[in-house]
């Protein structure tokens, strides 16, 4: 069975950094591109960031471009997003999403930043 | 990038057949692809449909899909009451230049 576990996930006070983490397990992971998208309080899905396979294409949301970086570590089976300088409209559940090519078909169960002072 | 306009809820009896439409703000997606999530409360948006209207593994064909002009639509037959959940449509452009942009959801209700 293919899971995501995204951790990371936390209280940060405006302007603070935070860093989340999804580790994969029953598959290849180097074979995937991935996803990060969030959802606020009572609110619809964004994405947020996507990374090619190899890491040789990476795209942002203009919402987080310059603030936030993707990466992964393809020999950990991980994927990361660096987030920086915070505002509270990032207060959101984070989703590590496996991407199927115009789809995303495995999500993580998420993990919740809340940005507050 | 075009906006995605989905009603903010429906609702039908069990056994009937409901519809959510995802209109998209542009004049025309056919060169976008069109996929569904559903998402109950607090867990995670499962993949529905994808590709406009393949289905995956496991996902019932009460459950279909399609795309016409600047709009798709998700179809239920046979409402079941545990189909009460939000759904959502995102739509990515075949170029794949970006991430997709998704539709502000559809809350379910099954009377």
């Amino acid at each position: 069975e293919v899971q995501l576990v995204e951790s990371g996930g936390g209280l940060v006070q405006p302007g603070g950094s935070l860093r989340l983490s999804c580790t994969a397990s029953g598959l290849t992971f180097s074979d995937y591109s991935m996803n990060w998208v969030r959802q606020a309080p009572g609110k619809g899905l964004e994405w947020i960031s996507y990374i090619r396979s190899d890491s040789s294409i990476i795209y942002y949301a203009d919402s987080v471009e310059g603030r936030f970086t993707i990466s992964r570590d393809n020999v950990k089976s991980s994927v990361f997003l660096q987030m920086n300088s915070l505002r509270d409209e990032d207060t959101a559940v984070y989703y590590c999403v496996r991407d199927h090519i115009w789809a995303m078909d495995v999500w993580g169960q998420g993990t919740t930043v809340t940005v507050s002072s | 990038q075009s906006v995605l306009t989905q009603p903010p809820s429906v609702s039908a009896a069990p056994g009937q057949k409901v519809t959510i439409s995802c209109s998209a703000s542009s004049s025309n997606i056919a060169n976008n692809f069109v996929s569904w999530y559903q998402q109950f409360p607090g867990t995670a948006p499962k993949l529905l449909i994808y590709d406009n209207y393949k289905r995956p593994s496991g996902i019932p064909d009460r459950f279909s899909a399609s795309k016409s002009g600047t709009s798709a639509t998700l179809a239920i037959t046979g409402l079941q009451s545990g189909d009460g959940a939000d759904y959502f449509c995102a739509m990515w452009h075949i170029s794949l230049t970006t991430g997709p942009v998704f539709g502000g959801g559809t809350k379910l209700t099954v009377l």
